[in-house]
């Protein structure tokens, strides 16, 4: 089985534009996450969908959104972007909560 | 809620000789525990977990863990280490039954010199 896919895997941005990031899990995953990767804050929960909808989410601005789509891909926005912003996004898929799969991520500069 | 502490933030040692890295955690519910290792550039990838049954849990690479409910302790350990185990180590929770929502700790960088 093919793993867990993020495009682009990098990304540079200015402040106040808005991104995109991708997420394919792996086939038969209907749960996929998302989390922010900082050196100062460590992993941090972003928000979590199953079966098209957001089933918890994490202390983030409202400018981080996501949705995910019936084949179970899902896309997270960031709007505005602030310097701060910048990190490694991590996505990851899974069947049960007894495992999780994580993608490669996308290394998001903000300058 | 819970939390998970890393002791260690950067534990260096030399090559062949044993590790121990330290993770605590805290939570109101039962909960599963993971290692997960991180290489440079790159994800996360599963080292091992513990859901329920046997606290002595085996997992890639040489790694095991012991899970100690009284202590909150989930620590992780390699006999005797090789260069290429040099990688960031997280351990992190996850509540059984229901959201995928893991919290990790801040990690412990393990840095095997010749």
């Amino acid at each position: 089985k093919a793993g867990v896919t993020q495009t682009p895997r990098y990304l540079i941005k200015t402040r106040g534009q808005q991104v995109t990031l991708s997420c394919s899990p792996i086939s038969g995953h209907r749960s996929v996450s998302w989390y922010q990767q900082t050196p100062g804050q460590g992993l941090q929960f972003l928000f979590e969908y199953f079966s098209e909808t957001q089933r918890n989410k994490g202390n983030f601005p409202g400018r981080f959104s996501g949705r995910q789509f019936s084949n179970s891909r899902s896309e997270m926005n960031v709007s505005t972007l602030e310097l701060g912003d910048s990190a490694l996004y991590l996505c990851a898929s899974s069947f049960t909560s007894e495992r999780q799969y994580f993608g490669p991520g996308t290394r998001l500069t903000v300058l | 809620a819970q939390s998970v502490t890393q002791l260690d933030s950067q534990v260096p040692v030399f090559e062949e000789a044993p590790v121990e890295l330290r993770c605590n955690y805290s939570s109101s519910v039962s909960v599963y525990l993971f290692w997960y290792v991180q290489y440079p550039n790159q994800g996360l990838q599963l080292l091992l977990k513990y859901l329920s049954g046997s606290t002595l849990v085996k997992g890639i690479n040489g790694f095991e863990a012991e899970f100690n409910k009284s202590q909150t302790s989930f620590h992780l350990r390699k006999p005797s280490v090789h260069i290429s185990d040099t990688a960031e180590y997280f351990c992190a929770v996850g509540a059984q039954g229901g959201s995928e929502k893991l919290v990790f700790g801040k990690g412990t960088k393990l840095t095997v010199n010749p």
